[in-house]
């Protein structure tokens, strides 16, 4: 079945470290992205890569890095430098273009991640 | 700035009563208005595509419209299983990838 993976499901981290957080896509999607979710806010976009070798800073990309070494991958890490890293991350996946123009996104299963 | 506002933030119907979520949104230019639903602890699920003022998709109980304004979600005899949040985003012409603006979502609780 075609999808989208993430993992772990949760994580922990203690004040300090880095953290990566896991996506894997087979739907053959050439864009990946990362968006944090809070309680009472909507999703907000941290990094997003149209093709491999290249991505591109979201709306909160500080305190996070990312890599596209593949197409079916898109790997975060939460760096100690990003203050409140404590929220739900979720990836989305889809394709380049469509044929009626609007791009949908699909989205992974989540990886909750709590600062101890 | 692209703005999406949904209203209500929360919703409690009885099985079977009908209702209507809101999604307001100003865009310079609407390439798609996109509704997703997503279940607690869990990542949205995608839902509906709406491309142009007029037009209308259903799915089961759900049904979507556009105007150039709003977005409605209506949704016709409810079972305790649509209990979700639902997610409306907007993406504008002229990105030259998927960007969507997000609105902050309406819990919707049905009981039995």
């Amino acid at each position: 079945d075609g999808g989208i993976t993430q993992s772990p499901k949760y994580l922990f981290r203690k004040e300090g470290q880095n953290v990566t957080l896991s996506c894997e896509q087979n739907l053959n999607h050439d864009a990946m992205y990362w968006y944090r979710q809070d309680p009472g806010q909507g999703l907000r976009l941290i990094y997003y890569s149209q093709i491999v070798n290249d991505f591109q800073k979201g709306d909160i990309a500080e305190g996070y890095s990312v890599s596209r070494e593949k197409k079916e991958s898109f790997p975060l890490t939460v760096t100690s430098a990003q203050k409140n890293p404590t929220a739900f991350y979720l990836c989305a996946s889809s394709p380049q273009v469509s044929r009626q123009g609007a791009i949908t996104q699909y989205f992974g299963p989540g990886t909750r991640l709590t600062v101890l | 700035e692209d703005q999406v506002t949904q209203s209500p933030e929360a919703l409690r119907l009885q099985e079977g009563e009908s209702s209507s979520l809101n999604c307001s949104y100003t865009v310079s230019g609407l390439r798609g208005l996109f509704w997703y639903r997503q279940d607690p602890g869990k990542g949205p699920e995608f839902l509906f595509t709406l491309y142009s003022a007029g037009e209308e998709k259903e799915k089961e109980r759900l049904k979507a419209t556009l105007t150039k304004k709003e977005s409605f979600l209506h949704i016709t005899a409810p079972k305790p299983e649509d209990s979700a949040t639902y997610l409306c985003a907007v993406q504008a012409k002229g990105t030259s990838y998927g960007k969507l603006t997000f609105g902050q979502g309406t819990i919707l609780t049905v009981h039995p």
